[in-house]
């Protein structure tokens, strides 16, 4: 069974500061990580992607993968009230065609 | 910038009618997918489409649920004899060569 696993939240932080959003992942063949935004009622918006382990900043985000540790991680800097809806974790093995999605956490960014 | 279109965006329907989902995927696109997700759950795989065929279905997808490619624009998911259970939001996607597929807006299905 391939799981994806996030902490629901709610993770409060106050606006500009750094939030941080965890994954674990349990097949050890995913090859593709990915970090969606979803706002209530809408549909998953993608943010970014990684493969590699390490670092991938694309603007406020940058998101870590540590593939010996099975985790990936999203982090917001310079939080904004806009920035408060749930994060998805979706992981991707090239052996099956498809996105296993965590089940979320839910940020708030408090002004 | 391209989107995936659906259609209706609310779906009310009856214990054991059949209903159909549609969906426009970006043009250039090759790969088509459903997922699903129940209020307050979480987002599951349904079906993967490629090449004018499913490339991959989840348990979820049993005899209920087909998919097609009526023409070269639409991706349709059609569920026969619903349940209450099958109340959820669809989403249909569709990508390139890569795994960055863009998500659909989504259909609310509500089975009274």
């Amino acid at each position: 069974q391939k799981e994806v696993e996030q902490n629901s939240g709610p993770l409060s932080v106050p606006e500009g500061a750094i939030a941080s959003l965890n994954c674990t992942y349990s097949d050890r063949g995913s090859q593709s990580f990915f970090w969606y935004r979803q706002y209530s009622g809408k549909s998953p918006e993608l943010i970014m992607f990684i493969y590699s382990n390490g670092d991938k900043e694309d603007g406020r985000f940058t998101a870590q993968l540590n593939k010996a540790s099975q985790y990936v991680s999203l982090l917001i800097r310079d939080s904004q009230p806009s920035d408060s809806a749930t994060y998805l974790c979706a992981v991707h093995n090239n052996a099956g065609n498809m996105l296993t999605f965590g089940g979320g956490t839910r940020l708030m960014v408090k002004p | 910038e391209p989107e995936v279109t659906q259609t209706p965006s609310h779906q009310v329907t009856q214990m054991g009618q059949e209903v159909i989902l549609r969906c426009v995927p970006i043009s250039n696109h090759l790969y088509f997918y459903w997922y699903r997700q129940i209020l307050g759950q979480k987002v599951e795989f349904l079906v993967s489409f490629y090449n004018n065929e499913i490339s991959e279905k989840s348990e979820i997808f049993d005899d209920q649920f087909s998919v097609e490619r009526p023409d070269g624009s639409n991706f349709t998911l059609k569920i026969r004899s619903t349940k209450l259970e099958d109340s959820a939001m669809y989403f249909c996607a569709s990508g390139g060569e890569g795994v960055d597929y863009t998500f659909g807006s989504g259909t609310r299905l509500t089975v009274v």
